[in-house]
C-alpha cells in the first residue's frame, strides 16, 4: 500500500543547512509536497515538486527527487530560528488524485 | 481572507458525551477532509468529502461521523467520545485538479481531550 516515511527529529546549528529526508512507496506519485507546521498552527504548503522533475529551487529551499529510489529531500540553506517547525512530506498519486498521504513529520530544532 | 475555520479550538470533555467540531471554508472548495494528528503517527485521515452529500471513510473512521449538507461546512461528530480519541484534529479543504495538485488548506486545529 501507500506509505510515506520520515525520521522524527533533526537538530541543526543556526546558519547551517538542514536536510530533511522522506521515502515513499507508491511509484505512481504525481505531486510530492513539503508542508510546514509551526507551533500551535495548522499545516501550510511550503513547496512541492511534480514527479517528472528532479530538482526544484525556491530561495533557501531545494527539493530533490530521486524517483528510482523513491526518495525526496528538502534542503533549507542558512537555517534560521524561524525554521523551527515540523515538516511533513506528502504525496498524491495517479490512482487517487484526491487523496494525499502524509508522512509522520520531522521536527526540526535549531541550536545556537 | 481565504481560510478554513474550526471551532472550538480547545475542548475538554468526558467519555460518552456527544460533541461536534465545526469546520467551514470560504474558498468554494469541493474537497474537505478531517485528520487527526498524534505524536509519531503523523496525520491520519478520518473522513473526507468529494462534494455536497458525498462522504467517504479515510484510514481511521471508527468512532466518528461527518456530514456535508453544504459546500462550505463539514462538521465532525463524535457520538460517544472515548479517551483514545484524545488528539489534535485538523480540517482541510482543497480543489483537486486546480492549482497545485491537491494542495490542502488547513484549519488551525482543535485540541480535544476526552477524560
Amino acid at each position: 500500500g501507500e506509505d510515506v516515511e520520515q525520521s522524527l527529529f533533526l537538530s541543526v546549528r543556526e546558519g547551517d543547512s538542514s536536510v530533511i529526508n522522506c521515502t515513499y512507496t507508491d511509484s505512481s506519485s504525481t505531486y510530492l509536497y513539503w508542508y510546514k507546521q509551526e507551533p500551535g498552527a495548522g499545516l501550510q504548503l511550503l513547496t512541492y515538486i511534480f514527479s517528472n522533475m528532479d530538482m526544484k529551487q525556491d530561495q533557501r529551499l531545494t527539493v530533490l527527487l530521486n524517483k528510482k529510489d523513491k526518495h525526496l529531500s528538502l534542503r533549507i540553506a542558512d537555517t534560521q530560528t524561524g525554521d523551527s517547525a515540523i515538516y511533513f512530506c506528502a504525496e498524491t498519486t495517479y490512482s487517487s488524485a484526491s487523496k494525499i498521504i502524509f508522512g509522520s513529520g520531522t521536527r526540526l530544532s535549531i541550536r545556537p | 481572507e481565504a481560510q478554513v475555520t474550526q471551532n472550538p479550538r480547545y475542548l475538554i470533555t468526558v467519555t460518552g458525551k456527544k460533541l461536534t467540531v465545526t469546520c467551514s471554508q470560504n474558498m468554494n472548495h469541493e474537497y474537505m477532509s478531517w485528520y487527526r494528528q498524534d505524536p509519531g503517527l503523523g496525520l491520519r485521515q478520518i473522513y473526507y468529502s468529494m462534494n455536497v452529500e458525498v462522504t467517504d471513510k479515510g484510514d481511521v473512521p471508527e468512532g466518528y461521523k461527518v456530514s456535508r449538507k453544504e459546500k462550505r461546512n463539514f462538521p465532525l461528530i463524535l457520538e460517544s467520545p472515548s479517551p483514545n480519541q484524545t488528539s489534535l484534529y485538523f480540517c482541510a479543504s482543497s480543489s483537486p485538479g486546480q492549482g497545485i495538485g491537491n494542495e490542502q488548506f488547513f484549519g488551525p486545529g482543535t485540541r480535544l481531550t476526552v477524560l
